[in-house]
């Protein structure tokens, strides 16, 4: 069985540039949250999607933008790159969006310079 | 508020046992624990849900105190396979697993 898959697995944009990060759920998973994680640090909560509509949002500026697909798929997107948001962006997919494993893909790893 | 992990590193030998510790400051509904290597992502290990269900990996063992907002890991006759960073999750008031509150990690080294 397919497990959550991201595309891409590396990215490096220039300060000022916009980014869309792709993840497709496991089949069956209608929830899709997306983390970013800085290294030496636990995955932050950006946002979450739950049957298409937005569940949650992190602490995060309005440059992080999300949404999900009929079929369940999601992409987020950030505006106006920042060195700061340079992190592994991790999308976790669920079947439920509550009292249930959450699993991870194998996160984009977003360079910016 | 992030949950609070303990210890932040431990090195054991094939064979010795470990305990690592989530404390919150905020009522839990369920505790995720994830195990990272480096470079990978997070692998699921086990899910404690408020009244007592748990789901996970038969090997890996996990309580989870509500009143005390805590959950420990337990990790016994270590291998190698179990080195890399422990992060546990915590979801808070109607336990929406899509929205996880992660603990800054514990790195556990095996050495043979």
């Amino acid at each position: 069985d397919a497990g959550v898959t991201q595309s891409p697995t590396h990215l490096i944009k220039t300060r000022g540039q916009h980014v869309t990060l792709r993840c497709s759920p496991i089949s069956g998973h209608k929830s899709v949250s997306w983390y970013q994680q800085v290294l030496g640090q636990g995955p932050q909560f950006i946002f979450q999607y739950y049957e298409k509509e937005e569940r949650g949002r992190g602490n995060f500026p309005d440059r992080f933008s999300a949404r999900q697909f009929p079929n369940y798929s999601s992409e987020l997107n950030v505006n106006a790159l920042l060195l700061g948001d340079s992190a592994l962006y991790l999308c976790a997919s669920s079947f439920l969006d509550r009292n249930t494993e959450a699993f991870f893909g194998q996160g984009t790893r977003l360079t910016v310079v | 508020q992030q949950p609070v992990q303990s210890p932040q590193a431990v090195i054991l030998r094939e064979g010795e046992d470990a305990v690592i510790n989530c404390s919150s400051s905020k009522a839990l509904y369920s505790v995720h624990w994830y195990r990272q290597k480096h470079g990978e992502a997070p692998v699921f290990l086990m899910i404690l849900l408020k009244g007592g269900e748990q789901k996970g990996h038969e090997k890996i063992s996990a309580s989870f105190n509500e009143k005390k907002q805590q959950s420990s890991l337990y990790l016994t006759a270590s291998q190698l396979s179990y080195s890399g960073t422990y992060f546990c999750g915590a979801s808070t008031g109607s336990g929406n697993t899509g929205k996880l509150i992660f603990g800054q990690g514990t790195t556990l080294q095996v050495k043979p």
